[in-house]
């Protein structure tokens, strides 16, 4: 098993434009996060779903959108990139939220 | 809102030492107390789920004691190794999501 993988692991994007962020487990799980860790600001729930078709916003939603048309996967946008967003971004799934969440490797991004 | 504070920031020990992590959360009303581990530029790694309903849990040189009713948790290491050195984070569970504290940057020297 993969576990949870996310592409791409790196990204430079210039203000103003779009990306999309994918990622993907193989463990059907049900629940999946979308973070971003900041220094000094920890780790942020952006959105998450608790399963497929669903979504949901957690602490910090402004200026991002999600999908989560598969079950295994969950997709995270940004449709027009701010340098605010410039940030280390982590997807987690686990079974249920009682479960024990596992990570993905990360993407980070810078936008200029 | 759940708020969750870990004391130290950082903590420099020499190999061999035993020590306690702390983890402290506003809102008691949690599903399970989760500790993570992350390596610099990885993502993280989970140590120790401890329930609602238990106390603590162990694996291996790691143990992680949980207090509800006071809204704190420990990490314990015995015997720290120059491998044990990262970031260990803990977070609380709600209904749906995690919140984690800002984490415990642990460095052993040989």
């Amino acid at each position: 098993n993969a576990g949870v993988t996310q592409t791409p692991k790196f990204r430079v994007l210039k203000t103003g434009q779009s990306m999309t962020l994918l990622c993907a487990q193989d463990m059907n799980h049900e629940y999946m996060y979308w973070y971003r860790q900041d220094p000094g600001m920890g780790l942020r729930l952006i959105h998450y779903s608790v399963g497929e078709g669903t979504t949901a916003k957690g602490e910090v939603p402004d200026g991002y959108n999600v999908s989560r048309l598969k079950k295994q996967n969950f997709l995270l946008g940004l449709e027009s990139a701010a340098p605010s967003q410039t940030s280390v971004y982590f997807c987690a799934s686990s079974l249920v939220v009682v479960n024990e969440q596992f990570f993905g490797p990360g993407t980070r991004l810078t936008v200029l | 809102k759940q708020e969750v504070t870990q004391i130290p920031a950082a903590l420099s020990v020499p190999e061999g030492e035993n020590l306690v992590l702390n983890c402290s959360f506003t809102d008691s009303a949690i599903y399970n107390l989760q500790w993570f581990r992350q390596d610099p530029g990885k993502g993280l790694t989970s140590l120790l789920l401890i329930q609602s309903s238990q106390r603590e849990q162990t694996s291996g040189r790691l143990n992680a004691s949980l207090d509800k009713s006071s809204g704190r948790s420990t990490l314990y290491i015995a015997a720290s190794q120059p491998g044990d050195s990262a970031t260990y984070l803990c977070a609380a569970s709600g209904y749906s999501t995690l919140t984690f504290g800002k984490g415990t940057m642990l460095l052993v020297s040989p």
